[in-house]
């Protein structure tokens, strides 16, 4: 089955630019989700890509290359509660139904 | 609007014993769905529902049941629980299938089987 695979955990500083991957195989998915979750919490919507490139919501944007199998998600100016895992979700195109899940990736931010 | 809402937040079940998680929302979504997460792993999709009266089986179905008697309301079934149960579990709804629709999840149901 398709797979998607993220690095487990990041860290980075205050302030700075960090870059979260997501891969899957390229027969790939119709588009890609991103997900913000925090310790405890539920996951919360970012982004949904379905065109291929960038897309830019305030300090976060998201980029797709279907070609490639390939995701990012860009967080700029990074700020403390932007601690939380990301969660990278494809939408397979035999299903509406069932997103495939990445694990998810620990993003630590220090001072 | 309250959006999606999960009771119990916790629960400590012992083996065989059955209970139900509640899940309602607000947004008069059709779509409705279980999910559980385990440490280190993605979201699993147990049940979905694409509308009032009609359910069907996700990725990891086994030992649950669902129904969708209102639009609002989504329980989620468990019989005879088993460790391998213990897990986080989140509602979600979503206003369309799935494409390009985000999914609304509620807080989630922390349970424990020993």
């Amino acid at each position: 089955g398709q797979n998607i695979d993220q690095p487990t955990e990041m860290t980075a500083t205050e302030g700075a630019i960090v870059q979260i991957n997501c891969t899957y195989q390229t027969s790939g998915f119709n588009g890609l989700f991103w997900y913000q979750q925090h310790a405890g919490e539920a996951p919360t919507f970012l982004s949904y890509n379905v065109l291929d490139g960038l897309e830019e919501k305030g300090r976060f944007s998201s980029f797709l290359s279907r070609s490639k199998g390939y995701s990012y998600l860009l967080l700029k100016e990074l700020q403390m509660k932007d601690s939380a895992s990301y969660l990278c979700a494809g939408d397979p195109p035999d299903s509406n139904y069932q997103l495939i899940w990445g694990a998810g990736t620990k993003l630590i931010i220090k001072p | 609007n309250a959006g999606v809402t999960q009771t119990p937040k916790f629960r400590i079940l012992k083996i065989g014993q059955s209970m139900t998680l509640q899940c309602t929302q607000d947004m008069n979504h059709n779509y409705m769905y279980w999910y559980r997460q385990d440490p280190g792993m993605g979201l699993k999709l147990i049940y979905y529902s694409v509308g009032a009266g009609i359910t069907d089986k996700g990725e990891v179905p086994n030992g649950y049941n669902v129904s969708r008697s209102t639009t609002e309301d989504f329980p989620l079934r468990l019989e005879l629980a088993a460790p391998s149960q213990t897990s986080v579990y989140f509602c979600a709804s979503s206003y369309s299938s799935l494409a390009a629709y985000e999914q609304y999840f509620g807080p989630g149901t922390r349970l424990t089987v020993t």
